[in-house]
């Protein structure tokens, strides 16, 4: 299958550490990545490639990936990290793009 | 800065064509090093990927959509832009158009416009 798998919902309390999950067949041989997207707003990239963060985007925001499932980290969660996050990969066949279904991340 | 906006129609009659532009500043499409995608986001739903303007390389849609999009461009202006043909209710969402690239060990997409609502309804 070429589909992204996420869980719909994760919480995690002010300046702890969370980590927020993609499964799919095509993380074996393609990496993910990562867009946080807050109400009304576009998706902004916020990690992708093995070991890579977009200019501006803070630190505690790390990726992994293992076999069939790529990984965000968030160490130290703030308020302002409360969002959406959405995972991207290659799919299996041919040129074409997929992504996770999302995971809301609430801070508490 | 890389700037993307999105113009078009917001609302469109059911069976007929969706036609959205992209306008670029801060980049030019044709330069090769990116390619230039239309993307949406039904409401509640997951994002979708439509398809892809590349430059140097192979344009590709989504084989989900592929016998009704064409994306075409328009180098004096610096625009894209994404026709969708025989629309249906299934396809009201928020379109966004966003500039991405892909490399063997990295790949994503770091521009997006704001987005624009698109809605099919008689």
């Amino acid at each position: 299958s070429s589909e992204l798998t996420q869980d719909p919902a994760v919480s995690v309390a002010l300046g702890q550490t969370v980590r927020i999950t993609c499964q799919g067949d095509s993380l074996r041989n393609y990496y993910a990545s990562w867009y946080q997207q807050k109400p009304g707003q576009a998706p902004l990239l916020v990690f992708y490639g093995k070991n890579n963060r977009p200019s501006g985007i803070p630190d505690r925001f790390s990726g992994s990936s293992s076999g069939n499932t790529a990984s965000l980290t968030i160490t130290g969660a703030q308020a302002e990290d409360e969002a959406e996050y959405h995972c991207k990969s290659r799919a299996g066949s041919g040129y074409h793009l997929v992504f996770g279904g999302g995971t809301k991340l609430s801070v508490l | 800065q890389v700037q993307l906006q999105e113009s078009g129609p917001g609302l469109v009659k059911p069976s007929q064509t969706l036609s959205l532009t992209c306008t670029v500043s801060g980049d030019s499409i044709t330069s090769g090093s990116y390619y230039w995608s239309w993307i949406r986001q039904p409401a509640g739903k997951r994002l979708e990927w439509i398809g892809r303007f590349y430059p140097r390389g192979k344009d590709s849609y989504n084989p989900s959509l592929n016998t009704r999009v064409t994306i075409s461009v328009d180098t004096s202006k610096n625009q894209f832009s994404l026709k969708l043909s025989s629309v249906t209710a299934a396809d009201t969402a928020v379109y966004y158009c966003a500039r991405g690239w892909d490399y063997y060990d990295s790949s994503g997409f770091d521009y997006w416009g704001q987005g624009t609502l698109v809605t099919v309804s008689s």
